[in-house]
């Protein structure tokens, strides 16, 4: 069974750091590109960032290039999200999920969630 | 960047009824466009990929379509488990964007 579990949310002040890890299992994790998407209390979906199987090819959002970085550990099945520079509106649910085996087709499993709080 | 506009933001349904959503991008984007359902509290579920393929496991009365720049998700006849929030996703290769969301409400 396909499993993503997110870890590492919190409360933090604004311009502080924190890391979001999600633990993987169920698949052969270092085939699949991965992504970070965030959801702001009561709103819509965002993505944030994508990482290829390798971690040859990584894209952002423009509202964290610079300030967030993704990465991924192969050997241990797992994603990171390192989140630099936190500002208010980056308070959200984070999720980690999954391409479908073809990239760009969809994102087929996704983790339960972390929350992120960045206020004083 | 692809901007995806999702029409209507709130649509009120009766169970039976038949549904249609329609997502479109702000230039073309092939096929390459995801529909996923999203209930409260919960992880988004894929439902369409590459505009019309059904995931796995996902019920016949959701299908999807178009391509370009215009796409709908249509339920053909409304289950009371089908009462969520429905979001459009597109993909190119350096970026992926979601509509704003459907909120499908009982009427």
């Amino acid at each position: 069974e396909v499993q993503l579990v997110e870890s590492g949310g919190g409360l933090v002040k604004p311009g502080g750091s924190l890391r979001l890890s999600c633990a993987a299992s169920g698949f052969t994790f270092s085939s699949y590109s991965m992504n970070w998407v965030r959801q702001a209390p009561g709103k819509g979906l965002e993505w944030v960032s994508s990482i290829s199987s390798s971690s040859s090819y990584i894209y952002y959002a423009d509202s964290v290039k610079g300030r967030f970085t993704i990465s991924r550990d192969n050997a241990k099945n797992s994603l990171y999200l390192q989140m630099n520079s936190l500002r208010a509106e980056d308070t959200a649910v984070y999720y980690c999920a999954r391409d479908k085996a073809v990239a760009g087709s969809g994102l087929d499993y996704w983790g339960q969630g972390t929350l992120v709080t960045v206020s004083s | 960047d692809i901007q995806m506009t999702q029409s209507p933001s709130t649509l009120s349904a009766s169970v039976g009824d038949r549904v249609t959503i329609t997502c479109r991008a702000s230039q073309s984007i092939s096929s390459w466009l995801a529909w996923y359902q999203q209930k409260p509290g919960k992880a988004p579920k894929l439902l369409i990929y590459k505009a019309s393929s059904l995931e796995s496991g996902v019920p016949s009365r959701f299908s999807g379509s178009g391509s370009g720049t215009e796409f709908t998700l249509t339920i053909s006849s409304l289950q009371p488990d089908d009462f969520a929030t429905y979001y459009c996703q597109q993909y190119n290769s350096y970026s992926v964007t979601f509509g704003g969301g459907t909120k499908v409400e009982i009427k």
